[in-house]
């Protein structure tokens, strides 16, 4: 079974530090991991993905992550955060993009951002 | 581009009645999917369908049903509401190949609260 764990409820950073929300990952084949953001009273959005390739990925608003297969993490990072990047992150996690396979989500991590 | 479409956006039901939650997507997309998402636990998968006529449980069906008539519709049926069953709702769609592959289009979310 696939899984995914989000170790921190909260991160909180001031803004323009750089900010990392981490994810690790189980699988039993080959990963292929997202990272959604969900701001109040709205739907998931998608940020970004690993499928296959380059190990570092880039997505929308300047995020980008790093996949580790050996740590088996995903973590999610921006260089310098906004107060407007505060928001609910969830990494999620299957083991096959292209079939009915399911996305399984991680538990999200709530990111605060401050002046 | 409407996207994914859910309705209504909040119910308050009686314990014991019964309702239908509504998605609808103009993407062409096979694949949707019903997810309810509880404070602290992420999302749950209720159930899935990878085209029209074809539908399968998740992690969470119970309670629940689903049909999916066309290509479009996905609505989420509660028989027999209950407590447990307050949550939000969210249904998502994703294409079954091609460069966002993989990547899950999310509604705005239908809130229930079973009293």
């Amino acid at each position: 079974a696939q899984s995914v764990a989000q170790p921190e409820d909260q991160v909180n950073v001031a803004e323009g530090n750089p900010l990392t929300v981490k994810c690790t990952y189980s699988v039993s084949g080959n990963p292929y991991l997202f990272w959604y953001v969900q701001y109040p009273n709205r739907g998931l959005q998608f940020l970004l993905k690993y499928i296959t390739g380059d190990n570092l990925v880039k997505g929308s608003y300047g995020f980008e992550a790093e996949f580790n297969k050996s740590q088996t993490s995903f973590h999610l990072k921006k260089p310098s955060a906004l107060v407007s990047d505060s928001a609910l992150y969830f990494c999620a996690v299957r083991d096959d993009p292209g079939t009915a396979s399911k996305l399984t989500f991680g538990t999200g991590t709530r990111l605060q951002v401050t002046l | 581009n409407a996207g994914v479409t859910q309705t209504p956006k909040f119910r308050i039901l009686k314990i014991g009645q019964s309702m239908t939650l509504q998605c609808t997507q103009d993407m062409n997309h096979n694949y949707m999917y019903w997810y309810r998402q509880d404070p602290g636990m992420g999302l749950k998968l209720i159930y899935y369908s990878v085209g029209a006529g074809i539908t399968d449980k998740g992690e969470v069906p119970n309670g629940y049903n689903v049909s999916r008539s066309t290509t479009e519709d996905f609505p989420l049926r509660l028989e027999l509401a209950a407590p447990s069953q307050t949550s939000v709702y969210f249904c998502a769609s994703r294409p079954g190949a091609g460069g966002r592959s993989g990547e899950l289009f999310f509604g705005e979310g239908s809130r229930l609260t079973v009293l």
